[in-house]
């Protein structure tokens, strides 16, 4: 098992350029999330989503957005570029209800905006 | 947003020594958790707490979900090299929708 995987691991953009993160997950999880984490603050949720077709937003969702087409696959945009998306991107997975928490990382996605 | 304090932010320790951290929210929580970041890779689950009062062993590890719900606290007993690393407090409110709000980290490094 592969379990969370993320593409690319590294990416450096222009401002005002768009691109397209990817997460896939083998281990049949219905929840999926993506995180951002900045230094000294902790990871904060960007969106989610419970299940094939769903997102929700999370705690930061502006400038982001994200689509579930596919079980296993969970996909972060940034449309428009600004330097405060530097950062370091994380996908998770879990199963649902209380083992929601329990949740499952990859190893990231480091984000730089010129 | 909700925030929740952890502290100490780092600690440089001796091989062999414990180590204690812990996590407040000004807020309840229902879940505490507990996950373990080492350098260039996400968090990793540690421990998961469920019920007010209740303390969970992992290990060498142990960690406590506060009476107030409103803290939890981290112990690591006699700390080898492989634990340095970030550790991450994370608390939910409810709804198990798997909405984690996680501290800002305790960093630690531990000398031989």
């Amino acid at each position: 098992n592969a379990g969370v995987t993320q593409t690319p691991k590294f990416r450096v953009l222009k401002t005002g350029q768009s691109m397209t993160l990817l997460c896939a997950q083998d281990m049949n999880h219905e929840y999926m999330y993506w995180y951002r984490q900045d230094p000294g603050m902790g990871l904060r949720l960007i969106h989610y989503s419970v299940g094939e077709g769903t997102t929700a937003k999370g705690e930061v969702p502006d400038g982001y957005n994200v689509s579930r087409l596919k079980k296993q696959n969970f996909l972060l945009g940034l449309e428009s570029a600004a330097p405060s998306q530097t950062s370091v991107y994380f996908c998770a997975s879990s199963y649902t209800g209380r083992s929601s928490y329990e949740q499952y990382f990859g190893p990231g996605t480091r984000l730089t905006v010129t | 947003g909700q925030q929740l304090n952890q502290s100490p932010q780092s600690m440089f320790i001796q091989e062999g020594e414990d180590v204690s951290m812990n996590c407040t929210s000004s807020s309840i929580f229902n879940t505490w958790l507990w996950y373990k970041q080492d350098p260039g890779e996400g968090p990793v689950l540690l421990i998961a707490l469920y019920k007010a009062g209740e303390l969970t062993s992992n290990g060498r590890l142990t960690a406590q979900f506060g009476i107030t719900r409103k803290d939890s606290f981290l112990n690591i007993s006699a700390s080898i090299p492989s634990d340095v690393g970030i550790y991450f407090c994370a608390g939910s409110h409810s709804g198990n929708t798997g909405k984690l709000i996680f501290g800002q980290g305790t960093t630690l490094q531990v000398k031989p």
